[in-house]
């Protein structure tokens, strides 16, 4: 089955500066790429989400890049903000899977006023 | 937007009894939910695959017959975990893909905290 790895799993940045969460996922037959926001106690957000036909996303401060040859995908928050700070999960999904979604471990972003 | 409801957000249980918890989709139809549990500051697990009108699949490790799933209408999914013990204790959430969306989007419910005594 799929395996998704993330990285860092804590990471702690300074409020205005960049914040990067890298994936890498197994199956080449893998064509979707969500990315989620889990405050404490929360449901997890849906923030952001790629198709393997596209390299890039943009929206505002967040995109995501893959790398369909490497097989690897990442998360980019620009400017960040205290309120970013939260757990960031990135998933995997197989095309014809009916959708299920595998999950990274999770980075845990700490925005530092 | 599409909205999943989940309830109960919090139960307390006595080991040994049944707990059952519902998740519905509002405003949407879903043949297909999906079932999580997270450990505190882990990640989410899969546990199965809930289909309407079918039976769930289930992932590698987790019993059947310890976390019943029913999935008898479109917009609603029930996890009954059975006998609970102490170790069932955890943060169980579902999502619910939109069945007329084309997308692969997930939405998720809040979550239900369960907590065996």
């Amino acid at each position: 089955g799929e395996n998704v790895e993330q990285h860092p799993s804590t990471l702690s940045v300074q409020e205005g500066d960049s914040a990067v969460i890298k994936c890498t996922y197994s199956d080449s037959a893998s064509n979707y790429f969500p990315w989620y926001k889990q405050e404490l106690g929360k449901r997890p957000q849906l923030i952001i989400d790629i198709r393997s036909n596209v390299g890039e996303k943009k929206d505002q401060r967040i995109a995501v890049t893959l790398n369909k040859t490497a097989k690897h995908f990442s998360l980019h928050i620009t400017e960040t903000q205290p309120e970013d700070s939260a757990v960031y999960f990135c998933a995997a999904s197989i095309k014809g899977s009916n959708y299920k979604l595998t999950f990274g471990k999770g980075t845990l972003l700490t925005v530092n006023p | 937007g599409a909205v999943v409801s989940q309830h109960p957000s919090r139960v307390i249980c006595k080991s040994g009894t049944s707990v059952k918890i519902e998740c519905r989709s509002l405003d949407f139809q879903a043949t297909t939910m999906f079932w999580y549990r997270q450990f505190p500051k882990q990640s989410l697990m899969l546990m199965a695959t809930s289909n309407e009108g079918s039976k769930a699949t289930y992932e590698q490790g987790v019993e059947k017959d310890k976390f019943l799933i029913n999935h008898a209408s479109l917009t609603l999914s029930t996890l009954t975990v059975t006998s609970a013990h102490p170790e069932d204790s955890s943060f169980y959430i579902c999502s619910a893909r939109d069945s007329h969306s084309g997308a692969n989007v997930l939405t998720f419910g809040a979550g239900s905290r369960l907590t065996v005594l």
